[in-house]
């Protein structure tokens, strides 16, 4: 049973960075590109892109670029999400998701991480 | 790319059908038919209701359903159940190895 499991909240001050883990079980790691999605306070759901974990190349939608970062460990089936230069409109949940390489839907969702940016 | 338009609202009472609109453009949702649906409950990570238009999950009640038309793509819950209050999002392939998703549906029980 695929299975991701993310750290935990982050208060974070304006200018500085986080990192969110999301550890992968389950399955072959590799057989599912893990993918990362958005939600601000009382708002939708936005896709901020994804890494595919047989290369380690990512893709990163518009509006997420520059700024975030997404990496993996595949030694450990676990893949990372780096915000630097953080702002007040970055606190939000962000969840990693997993999708199936062949697939074009998300199959399996973390338990999303909350981060708080604020002075 | 723009976010896929839903209606911000909808509502059924219990046993009646509840369709939910999902309107792209060609380079989305009229462009393939990977159209997928998700259910989120408060303070919950999203769910998977249904994917490449119409087809369902294991475990996902029959109620649910998906279909689409040119660039409209929609969710209908048949036989509307207390527990299916909740938000609703679709998304879509968009190309390049993109999505999108859409702005959000929040469904309530009359």
């Amino acid at each position: 049973q695929v299975q991701l499991v993310q750290s935990g909240s982050e208060l974070k001050k304006p200018g500085a960075s986080v990192k969110i883990s999301c550890k992968a079980s389950g399955y072959r790691f590799t057989t599912y590109s893990i993918n990362w999605v958005r939600q601000a306070p009382g708002q939708g759901l936005e896709w901020m892109g994804w890494i595919n974990t047989n290369t380690g190349n990512p893709t990163y939608a518009q509006g997420f670029t520059g700024r975030f970062v997404f990496s993996l460990d595949a030694s450990v089936g676990t893949t990372h999400l780096q915000i630097s230069s953080l702002k007040a409109d970055d606190s939000a949940v962000y969840y990693c998701v997993g999708r199936m390489v062949r697939g074009n839907w998300f199959d399996s969702w973390g338990q999303g991480t909350l981060v708080i940016v604020s002075s | 790319q723009s976010a896929l338009t839903q209606p911000p609202s909808a509502s059924g009472s219990p046993g009646q059908s509840v369709t939910i609109s999902c309107t792209g453009t060609s380079s989305d949702v009229g462009g393939y038919n990977y159209v997928s649906w998700y259910q989120q409950h408060p303070g919950k990570a999203p769910k998977l209701m249904i994917y490449e238009v119409n087809k369902r999950p294991s475990g996902v009640p029959d109620r649910f359903s998906g279909s689409k038309s040119g660039n409209t793509a929609s969710l209908t819950v048949s036989g509307f159940q207390a527990e299916d209050e909740a938000d609703y999002y679709c998304t879509s392939y968009a190309g390049n190895n993109n999505y999108v998703f859409g702005t959000g549906t929040k469904v309530t029980v009359l």
